[in-house]
């Protein structure tokens, strides 16, 4: 069975500085890995994902994330946060197999918050 | 491009009552996924369908069914509602790769 830990319930960073929450999958073949953002009372914005190739993987508003197989991780980071960045942050695995979407497994979420 | 659009936004209802959710694709996208999300919790996966067909289930009891239509837009149905289906309802379309998220339907059961 797929399951994705997100260790980090909740994190503040000061503005400026740089962050990194921790994501870790256990899937049994080749995993497809998502980064999603939520503001409060929102839906799930896709932040960047990865499906093969380079393991480091960029996607909007700066963030980036890097896929180690050898750690079963997917952490997101980003060099300098913003204020606008204070949100719920989501791991997500899903499978690969047939090209196609197929269902997604999500973390229990990190909450990111942002200290001017 | 609107994205993929939820109907209604937020409702209330009572216990054993049903109710209906409806989802609308973003263009181009011909998968739907149903999620639903409590309170403090990640989501958890309901169903997805494809060609009007039910291809994936969840950990959902049966009371929780849906349906696809030929223009892709999709409902989530939930009989005989319980308090703790009080959720966060989200809505996904796909075409192959990545699923986009609706802004979600807030359901109340009092």
């Amino acid at each position: 069975a797929q399951s994705v830990t997100q260790p980090d319930i909740h994190i503040t960073v000061s503005e400026g500085a740089s962050l990194e929450l921790r994501c870790n999958y256990s899937y049994g073949a080749t995993p497809y890995l998502f980064w999603y953002v939520q503001s409060p009372g929102q839906g799930l914005q896709l932040l960047l994902k990865y499906f093969s190739g380079d393991t480091l993987v960029q996607g909007i508003k700066g963030f980036e994330a890097e896929f180690k197989r050898s750690q079963s991780s997917f952490n997101l980071r980003k060099p300098s946060v913003h204020w606008s960045d204070a949100a719920e942050y989501f791991c997500a695995v899903g499978g690969g197999n047939t090209g196609t979407a197929s269902k997604l497994t999500f973390g229990t979420g990190t909450r990111l918050q942002v200290t001017l | 491009d609107a994205g993929v659009t939820q109907s209604p936004t937020h409702l209330i209802k009572t216990r054993g009552q049903q109710v209906t959710l409806r989802c609308s694709p973003k263009s181009g996208h011909d998968t739907v996924s149903w999620y639903q999300q409590a309170l403090g919790q990640g989501p958890q996966f309901i169903f997805q369908y494809y060609e009007e067909e039910e291809r994936q289930r969840g950990n959902f009891p049966d009371r929780f069914s849906g349906h696809q239509f030929p223009n892709y837009s999709s409902e989530l149905n939930v009989n005989a509602l319980l308090l703790g289906d009080s959720a966060l309802y989200l809505c996904a379309s796909s075409h192959r790769t990545e699923q986009y998220f609706g802004p979600g339907t807030r359901l109340t059961v009092t």
